[in-house]
């Protein structure tokens, strides 16, 4: 079935880093995707999204790019604040559902 | 409310009891799901309402998990017979479709779910 696969384990960086998470999928077809945060304490929220191949998504100056060559959909920021600390889920939009993958924590250290 | 709200925001029982968890979604939302957060494991699906469609139940881990949305609205999430298992967040999400297989999904704070 439809699924994402994320990059494992915790990601912690110092303020002003790069970040990459890396996302893959396997789907049938080409389905929308999505990233989806989770800030301390804070429900899920919609970060960004591609609904079609080569489309970039972007907000909070993170940015993915749907790659159907590759079928990833990696999730970037170039310089993350501390604020950006969360959980960061990758998801695509399969038959009745958003798939989830396992989700990434970020910590960023000032 | 404006968001999504699940109650109660915590819950303790003991194995082998019922326990019911609750979501009243956005207004207007007809799309509900419900999901559950293990830790490790990410987002599970559990259950997809969509209008007055049959539910996708496909989900569901054993038959000892029921879901009913009624008048199109409120949501209750019954587990029976809970098992160490079940322990876990249960995320509800209400959902604005936008377009051919684009959805953004509005979620709950979610209930923590403790089994002894």
């Amino acid at each position: 079935g439809d699924s994402v696969t994320q990059m494992e384990g915790p990601v912690t960086l110092s303020e002003e880093a790069f970040l990459t998470i890396n996302c893959t999928y396997t789907a049938t077809g080409y389905p929308s995707l999505f990233w989806y945060v989770q800030y301390p304490g804070e429900g899920l929220q919609l970060l960004l999204k591609a609904t079609k191949a080569d489309d970039k998504g972007s907000n909070k100056g993170f940015e993915a790019t749907y790659r159907k060559e590759t079928t990833s959909f990696h999730l970037e920021k170039g310089s993350v604040q501390v604020s950006d600390s969360a959980v960061y889920f990758c998801a695509l939009r399969g038959n009745n559902r958003l798939a989830f993958g396992k989700g990434n924590q970020v910590v960023v250290i000032p | 409310g404006a968001g999504v709200s699940q109650s109660p925001s915590n819950k303790v029982t003991e194995k082998g009891k019922d326990v019911e968890l609750r979501c009243d979604p956005i207004s207007g939302h007809t799309a509900l799901y419900w999901y559950r957060q293990s830790l490790g494991q990410g987002l599970e699906f559990l259950i997809y309402f969509q209008g007055n469609s049959a539910p996708d139940k496909s989900g569901l881990p054993s038959d000892r998990f029921s879901a009913e949305r009624t008048g199109g609205s409120v949501s209750t999430l019954t587990i029976q017979r809970t098992q160490q298992e079940d322990s876990a967040v249960y995320l509800c999400a209400s959902s604005l479709l936008l377009g051919p297989g684009d959805e953004k999904l509005f979620f709950g704070s979610g209930t923590q779910l403790s089994v002894l």
